[in-house]
């Protein structure tokens, strides 16, 4: 089945707790990208990644990281959260950056405390 | 600054009518608009879109109008079902190889 998953699903950390929000897909896409949601906000852009080795800013990159070292995975890494990255997170993909339909995960639900 | 802006939060319309959701968009250089649609603890999903270069696009009960004169586009569901009942959200983007911007979204309630 063609997906695009994100691990995991629900995480409550605590301030400055490094970790990692993993996002899979079996597509063979190009281009990846994350985003958050907030409430009142709707969905903004975080990071994006147009092929291997290829990542650039969106929106709303402040406190982010991300890496692209396979084609399949995109992983974003939060090295110290805070309370304002609690968030619900989707990660997306699509076969090319100018395929503007994009495919997305089900979502991280993250609760920094 | 919102570019792409959905002015009503939530929508409550009986099965079997017509549901419509509004768009309004402030960047005249986009030019192609999609619609997703979300379930609660799911990710969006893609609905329908349209380019610029047209007015209207038909997929089966759902219909995007897009109006480049006013920056407005509607998506209608025609008839409403109980299944619609979801959380829309307009996106548009400046091209291909630009990034979609998002409104903020509309909850649809689509009553029995």
């Amino acid at each position: 089945e063609a997906q695009v998953t994100q691990n995991p699903r629900y995480l409550i950390t605590v301030t400055g707790k490094k970790l990692t929000v993993t996002c899979s897909q079996n597509m063979n896409h190009e281009y990846m990208s994350w985003y958050r949601q907030d409430p009142g906000l709707g969905l903004r852009q975080i990071y994006y990644s147009m092929n291997v080795e290829v990542t650039d800013k969106g929106d709303v990159p402040e406190g982010y990281k991300v890496s692209r070292k396979e084609k399949r995975n995109f992983p974003l890494i939060l090295e110290s959260p805070s309370p304002n990255q609690t968030s619900l997170y989707f990660c997306a993909s699509s076969p090319t950056m100018s395929y503007n339909e994009q495919f997305f995960g089900p979502g991280t639900r993250l609760t920094v405390l | 600054d919102q570019q792409v802006k959905q002015n009503s939060p939530s929508l409550s319309v009986q099965e079997g009518r017509i549901s419509i959701l509004n768009c309004d968009y402030t960047n005249s250089m986009f030019d192609y608009f999609l619609w997703y649609k979300k379930y609660p603890a799911e990710g969006p999903t893609f609905l329908i879109s349209i380019s610029s270069i047209k007015d209207k696009n038909e997929d089966g009960r759902f219909t995007v109008f897009l109006n480049k004169s006013a920056k407005h586009l509607s998506l209608h569901i025609v008839p409403s079902q109980p299944g619609d009942s979801a959380v829309y959200f307009c996106a548009a983007s400046a091209s291909y190889g630009y990034a979609l911007n998002f409104g903020k979204g509309t909850s649809l309630l689509v009553t029995p």
